[in-house]
């Protein structure tokens, strides 16, 4: 399968605890995506990478999220001191250079924080 | 700012028929991309269609259609020949450049056998 993976695709967390997801995007992309989805609604970007680079974060990345994209392969999402609120799918997709190409997502990490 | 809004949270179809999804957008932008994004349930998000802006011809795949109207800013999905399998949350979405998307909020669509 050469699609986008992420891991874990469940994560079950008490508050106040930290959790990071794994985002391996497809081999030749070099633009990653992290959106959070909670029910009901449409995905909301969080950041995006180029290569290594973080070019943009959304507001709604506060100060206990970090991202990472160390090599400009695999991204790592961290999320710091967990919150109820933090609870939602988070969706990593990537997205090759053409400006026309589309972003490709993975299955999503289903965050639950007790 | 960029938004884009789905004003029907759920619509039903009888299989075989045609059913058409709403989606209306706000930019100051010239250029940009519209899509349609597929979510299954419990399964990941796959792109239904894609529109440039600066076409005016309607994009086409297959049983799925879009009536893209700039002037008025609206981006509808039209599916024919409803199936089974497009029973799903659609949800229309825009980005300029290579920049992130914006979704809306999503229409949950029903196939009545």
């Amino acid at each position: 399968d050469t699609g986008v993976s992420q891991d874990p695709r469940h994560k079950i967390t008490k508050r106040g605890q930290n959790v990071t997801f794994r985002c391996d995007p497809i081999s030749e992309h070099n633009r990653l995506y992290w959106y959070r989805q909670t029910l009901g609604q449409g995905p909301e970007f969080l950041t995006y990478f180029q290569n290594e680079a973080q070019l943009e974060k959304s507001r709604l990345l506060s100060d206990r999220f970090s991202a990472e994209r160390p090599k400009g392969s695999f991204s790592t999402l961290e999320i710091q001191r967990t919150e109820q609120g933090d609870s939602a799918m988070y969706l990593c997709a990537s997205r090759g250079q053409r400006e026309k190409g589309e972003q490709f997502f993975g299955p999503g990490t289903r965050l639950t924080v007790l | 700012a960029q938004t884009v809004t789905q004003s029907q949270p759920e619509m039903s179809v009888q299989e075989a028929e045609t059913v058409t999804l709403s989606c209306t957008y706000d930019t100051s932008e010239s250029d940009y991309y519209l899509f349609w994004y597929k979510q299954p349930p419990s399964r990941q998000m796959i792109l239904v269609i894609r529109q440039e802006a600066y076409k005016q011809q309607n994009a086409t795949e297959n049983r799925f259609s879009v009536n893209f109207q700039k002037a008025a800013k609206s981006f509808s999905l039209k599916i024919s020949d409803s199936q089974l399998g497009d029973a799903a949350m659609y949800f229309c979405a825009y980005r300029t450049g290579a920049n992130n998307l914006f979704f809306g909020t999503g229409t949950r669509l029903t196939v009545i056998p």
